[in-house]
């Protein structure tokens, strides 16, 4: 069966400072992947997201960028950090033959101080 | 892209209440998901429909892709059915989501 990590689950990290964070997806290959932001207040943002290896498409301008160095390896990235970049930070994956339903991992929450 | 719309945005019930939630979207979809989040942030797949009717054990879900809409019924609801329910329409290739109906199930 197929299982998503996330890590770390959680993050506290100063302004300016660097970022992270690590996706990485077991029992199947060449998934689509997801990179979400869930600030307080409950809704969901797609920030990037892959369909396959060195392929990123971002949905919003932002401090943030993503990168794809395995198949199934996402990783989200930030140079400095700033206090908006606080938040839930959801990876997701779908498959690409059968179905596209998607499948969230844990989450990572960041806190920006 | 596509709008989605959740009602009621906040919900109280007793424990043992049903209860219908309600998404609607903007425009033609190619499928949908309704997932629950726990209190804990995970996100939960409940139902993957892109049209008709599915039944999971107290819970079910209707899509009419063509007027737009889908409903999730919660029957005999329990106090671990609190949480934050979405709709994810997908277009032609991420899902959209609904800004979430939250519910609270009180014994």
């Amino acid at each position: 069966s197929q299982t998503i990590h996330q890590w770390p689950a959680t993050l506290v990290q100063p302004v300016g400072s660097p970022l992270s964070l690590e996706c990485t997806v077991e029992g199947t290959s060449n998934p689509n992947l997801y990179w979400y932001r869930q600030a307080a207040g409950r809704g969901l943002q797609l920030l990037f997201y892959s369909v396959g290896i060195g392929q990123i498409s971002s949905e919003v301008p932002q401090n943030l960028s993503a990168s794809r160095p395995q198949d199934r390896q996402f990783i989200l990235s930030s140079k400095k950090l700033l206090l908006s970049d606080s938040g839930f930070y959801l990876c997701a994956w779908t498959g690409t033959v059968k179905s596209y339903e998607q499948y969230f991992g844990p989450g990572t929450r960041l806190t920006v101080t | 892209g596509i709008q989605v719309e959740q009602s009621p945005p906040d919900l109280i019930l007793q424990e043992g209440a049903n209860s219908t939630l309600r998404c609607n979207f903007s425009d033609s979809v190619n499928n949908l998901q309704w997932f629950h989040q726990n209190p804990w942030g995970q996100l939960i797949n409940l139902f993957y429909i892109p049209s008709g009717t599915k039944q999971n054990g107290r819970l079910s879900a209707t899509t009419v892709a063509t007027e737009r809409y889908s409903l999730l019924y919660i029957s005999s609801s329990q106090t671990t059915d609190s949480g934050v329910y979405f709709c994810a329409p997908r277009g032609y290739s991420t899902l959209t989501f609904g800004k979430g109906t939250m519910l609270l199930v009180s014994p």
